[in-house]
């Protein structure tokens, strides 16, 4: 098993440029994860999925849409890049079992607007 | 709203015990974990305690659970070069998403 993986790995775009960061992830997880870290801040929540076909809103998701059609994808989209979104960017997946779920991370996208 | 702290940097010797200290504010949370992120990598789960429990360990590691003053900590016992990490403290909320610190850079010194 692969895990979660991360498409691209590092990416440099130009203010007001678009691009997509792909999520995928092999363990049959229902739950799907999109967090920016930046230092000091740890991580914050940008959009979320509990299933195929459906997202919802995070704690930061201004400038952010996202895309589940296919439960092991889980797509990010930056529509116009500013330099604010300059950060490391995390997938996790997850499979609740009542209370307690343990989220499985990625390798992290490291992107730059300049 | 929710909210979960821990200080940004932790020295310690090598061969010392290294404690992360985390206080947290959601009186409900079920769960409370500690996850481990190293350079240039994402996050790996570490360990967890259940709210009911006031101790958990596991190996070198030990974590302390405090629920009248939500306090939380991870002991690592013999502190190898090899825990060099980001250490990150996290509490789940009432609709099951985990709410963050910003995470402890644990630095081993020689």
């Amino acid at each position: 098993n692969a895990g979660v993986t991360q498409t691209p790995k590092f990416r440099v775009l130009k203010t007001g440029q678009s691009m997509t960061l792909l999520c995928a992830q092999d363990m049959n997880h229902e739950y799907m994860y999109w967090y920016r870290q930046d230092p000091g801040m740890g991580l914050r929540l940008i959009h979320y999925s509990v299933g195929e076909g459906t997202t919802a809103k995070g704690e930061v998701p201004d400038g952010y849409n996202v895309s589940r059609l296919k439960k092991q994808n889980f797509l990010l989209g930056l529509e116009s890049a500013a330099p604010s979104q300059t950060s490391v960017y995390f997938c996790a997946s997850s499979s609740p079992r009542g209370s307690q779920e343990t989220q499985y991370f990625g390798p992290g996208t490291r992107l730059l607007v300049l | 709203g929710e909210d979960v702290e821990q200080s940004l940097f932790l020295s310690v010797r090598e061969g010392d015990s290294s404690v992360i200290n985390c206080t947290y504010t959601d009186s409900s949370s079920t769960y409370l974990y500690w996850y481990k992120q190293e350079p240039g990598a994402g996050l790996q789960l570490l360990t967890y305690i259940f709210s009911n429990m006031d101790m958990k360990q596991d190996q070198r590691l030990t974590v302390l659970l405090n629920k009248k003053d939500k306090h939380l900590s991870l002991r690592i016992a013999d502190t190898q070069t090899g825990d060099s990490a980001i250490y990150f403290c996290a509490e789940s909320d009432s609709n099951y998403q985990l709410i963050w610190g910003a995470g402890t850079k644990l630095i081993i010194k020689p």
